[in-house]
């Protein structure tokens, strides 16, 4: 089945340490998305790509770090930089024509907390 | 600038019984896409509708609908019969022509069997 694949699940990090969640997705998708949710607020735009080796910043991009050297992967990397990372990330893909007004395909989440 | 409002943050209703989901946005474009997602327990997002700002038709789909009223800058979703299985967070999000989607704070459904 076609979808996307976030790992791990759950992930700890300590204090001074880099961390990086995976994002694969095998629907032939050129935008890819990462979201940040904290309780009882709404999705925030962290980075997002729309083609390989592109990626551009969303709202809340300070503390993060991005690559895109695969269509099909898009990691990110929570620095040391990034204060309060603890939260929910999920990633996202969907089709690039019109890529604000395409549905969004969503993998199940990243669950990051500080150790 | 762009902004959806979901004033309800929890709702609990009894199964079988219907419930309105309300979303009101704020945009200063005539071109924009509203979206709809569900949210359940484990974690992702499932799309379940997308309008574009020039279609105000309510649309149907088994036991969801959808009021599209421009007039009142307002996409609301109506479950009919509810059931358990319709608990999650569910958000409004909206999306200006060629642009990036805001996300509504979500509301979270309870449906209590």
């Amino acid at each position: 089945d076609g979808g996307i694949t976030q790992s791990p699940k759950y992930l700890f990090r300590k204090e001074g340490q880099n961390v990086t969640l995976s994002c694969e997705q095998n629907l032939n998708h050129d935008a890819m998305y990462w979201y940040r949710q904290d309780p009882g607020q709404g999705l925030r735009l962290i980075y997002y790509s729309q083609i390989v080796n592109d990626f551009q910043k969303g709202d809340i991009a300070e503390g993060y770090s991005v690559s895109r050297e695969k269509k099909e992967s898009f990691p990110l990397t929570v620095t040391s930089a990034q204060k309060n990372p603890t939260a929910f990330y999920l990633c996202a893909s969907s089709m690039r024509e019109g890529w604000g007004n395409q549905p969004q395909h969503f993998g199940d989440g990243t669950r990051l907390s500080i150790l | 600038a762009q902004k959806v409002t979901q004033a309800q943050t929890e709702i609990s209703v009894v199964e079988k019984e219907d419930v309105t989901l309300d979303c009101v946005y704020e945009t200063r474009d005539t071109t924009y896409y509203l979206f709809w997602y569900k949210q359940p327990p484990s974690g992702e997002l499932v799309f379940l509708i997308r309008r574009n700002s020039f279609d105000e038709q309510n649309e149907i789909s088994g036991r969801y609908s959808w009021n599209f009223q421009k007039s009142t800058s307002s996409f609301n979703f109506t479950i009919t019969a509810s059931q358990v299985v319709d608990s999650a967070v569910y958000f409004c999000a909206l999306s200006e022509a060629g642009d990036k989607v805001i996300f509504g704070p979500g509301t979270s459904l309870s449906v209590i069997p």
